[in-house]
């Protein structure tokens, strides 16, 4: 079936280096990809997408790269900042279907 | 700006009990969703619903779960008779469109069975 596989949390950081969070799926069709944040009490936020192959995703300095050859999407930003604490969710949707499917999650802790 | 609400934000029950989770989804969104979290596992669905009816489900939604949109704003998931697993975190979401996985997630409940 559809997966998705996150790098296993927690994470910490210092402000200002350098991330990268991992996420690499499996699917039985062709996927749209996606990352969504949850902020400290707050719901879950798409942070980007992309919906095929070589196509990059960004917002807020965040970036992920479809790569179909290796099937993966990771999630990167050069400079993180205190606020980008959160657990960050990897999913994605199969062309068609209506239900997402995520990865496990990936709390990110920055510490100034 | 539009966002989707959930009430309550913590239900404690006892098992066997019944439990309705309420949310209201962005106005002008036609597709509703709930999904569940068991703590320390994956995000995951477990219905869809547009035009008063369910489209999708998944395994986990059985008999004892069912969704109703009551009136033009409220979207609810009814647990029937509640077991100690069903113990989670509950989201509720919507989206614009059909079939797309930008969908607009509320804060969740978290339902804890005793």
């Amino acid at each position: 079936g559809d997966s998705v596989t996150q790098m296993e949390g927690p994470v910490t950081l210092s402000e200002e280096a350098f991330l990268t969070i991992n996420c690499t799926y499996t699917a039985t069709g062709y996927p749209s990809l996606f990352w969504y944040v949850q902020y400290p009490g707050e719901g879950l936020q798409l942070l980007l997408k992309a919906t095929k192959a070589d196509d990059k995703g960004s917002n807020k300095g965040f970036e992920a790269t479809y790569r179909k050859e290796t099937t993966s999407f990771h999630l990167e930003k050069g400079s993180v900042q205190v606020s980008d604490s959160a657990v960050y969710f990897c999913a994605l949707i199969i062309q068609g279907a209506q239900k997402l499917v995520f990865g496990q999650g990936t709390r990110l802790t920055i510490n100034p | 700006e539009p966002e989707v609400t959930q009430t309550p934000s913590h239900q404690v029950t006892q098992m066997g009990q019944e439990v309705i989770l309420r949310c209201v989804p962005i106005s002008n969104h036609l597709y509703f969703y709930w999904y569940r979290q068991i703590l320390g596992q994956k995000v995951e669905f477990l219905v869809s619903f547009y035009n008063n009816e369910i489209s999708e489900k998944s395994e986990i939604f059985d008999d004892q779960f069912s969704v109703e949109r009551p009136d033009g704003s409220n979207f609810t998931l009814k647990i029937r008779s509640t077991k100690l697993e069903d113990s989670a975190m509950y989201f509720c979401a919507s989206s614009e469109r059909r079939n797309t996985g930008e969908l607009f997630f509320g804060e969740g409940s978290r339902l804890t069975v005793l």
